[in-house]
Parts: structure tokens; sequence; C-alpha cells
């Protein structure tokens, strides 16, 4: 079935750290791919997305490849800030399932000053 | 544009005890959605609604789980009775249409249950 595999945390990094989150994803269909973002006490914000093979989704310094190759959506940053301290959710929607999310375990992230 | 709203954020009860939470989607938002996320991983789909219609509930344990979209807005996702296992935090999410539109999530209901 399909699923998404992400790299265990917690991440620990010094503040302007460079950051790679890896994710591979399995999937019958053609997915679209998502990042997710989830703050402390706050729900989960869409981060960026990628809906087709060599798509690069971009958001707040946050950048993702859509590899289909290597079946991978890896999120980086150049300079991580404390303020993106948070968890990561790597997540794909296949057409054939109209619309249900499929999540990784989510990464955490922590970036001390 | 308003998110999505959810009630209660928290909500602690003894088990066998009946819980209902509360989700207002986005306005205009067509599709709505139930997830289940338990501590330390990510969120795992229970329902999804078109309009008023449950068009995959396939994974709502239907014994004691029950939603409801009345009109075609908000939602009510009930437990009776609660177990221990429903320990988790239930997310609601909306979109504009089905299949690859962006969701859009709420902040959540918390649920501990005693």
């Amino acid at each position: 079935g399909d699923s998404v595999t992400q790299m265990e945390g917690p991440v620990t990094l010094s503040e302007e750290a460079f950051l790679t989150i890896n994710c591979t994803y399995t999937a019958t269909g053609y997915p679209s791919l998502f990042w997710y973002v989830q703050y402390p006490g706050e729900g989960l914000q869409l981060l960026l997305k990628a809906t087709k093979a060599d798509d690069k989704g971009s958001n707040k310094g946050f950048e993702a490849t859509y590899r289909k190759e290597t079946t991978s959506f890896h999120l980086e940053k150049g300079s991580v800030q404390v303020s993106d301290s948070a968890v990561y959710f790597c997540a794909l929607v296949v057409s054939s399932n109209t619309g249900k999310l499929i999540f990784g375990q989510g990464t955490t992230l922590q970036v001390k000053p | 544009e308003a998110g999505v709203v959810q009630s209660p954020r928290y909500k602690i009860i003894e088990k066998k005890q009946p819980v209902a939470f509360w989700c207002n989607p986005i306005s205009g938002h067509n599709t709505l959605y139930w997830y289940l996320q338990n501590l330390g991983q990510g969120p795992e789909l229970l329902i999804r609604y078109e309009n008023e219609e449950a068009v995959d509930d396939s994974q709502l344990p239907k014994d004691r789980f029950s939603a409801e979209r009345l009109k075609g807005v908000d939602s009510t996702l009930k437990i009776q009775p609660a177990e221990l296992g429903d320990s988790a935090v239930y997310l609601c999410a909306s979109s504009r249409a089905e299949g690859w539109d962006t969701q859009y999530f709420g902040p959540g209901t918390r649920l501990t249950v005693l």
C-alpha cells in the first residue's frame, strides 16, 4: 500500500546550520507530495508541496524536490533558526484514493541558539 | 480568511463516558476530514465528507465512533463509550475539493481518557 517513511528524530541543530530531513515514499499511482509543520501547541500547517516529478516546492526558506527516480522528497533549509523548532511531517496524496493524506511519522527538529 | 475551528481544544473524561468534538471548516470548503493523531505519529484519516455525504469512512471504528455533517458545513465526531486507547489528538481539516487540493487543518482536540 501507499506509505511514507521519514528519518527518525529528534534532529538537533545549532542556529544557522544546514537542515535535511529525509522522506521517501511508496505509491501505486502518481502522488502529490507535501511537507506539513506542527509548531508546539498549534495545528498542522502546510509548508510546501509538489504535484509532479521534478517540481520544487519552496516556502520560508525551505525547499523540497519531487524525485520520482528515487521516490524521495527531502526537506532542506540552508540556515535554520530557533523559530524553526517544530515537528515536520512528510505526506502524500494519490489520486486513486481521492484526497486521503498519508503521513509519515514526523521528525522533531530542535534548533539551539 | 478564518481557519478551521475546532472545539473543545482539550477534553478529559473517564472511560465509558461519551464525548463529542466539533469542527467548523473554512467557508466554501466542500470537503471535510477527521484525522486521528496518536502521540509521536502522523495523522490517520478517520472519515472524509463531500458536502454532507460521508464518502470514505472505512477507517472509522463504527462500533463506538460516529460522525455527522449536517447541511454540509459543520461536523461533529462522537465517541461512545470512550476507551483508554482513544486518548489522542483529533484533527479536522477542510479543502475546496477532493483529490490533490490542499487540506487546511484545525488546531485539534486533545482527548485524555482516564
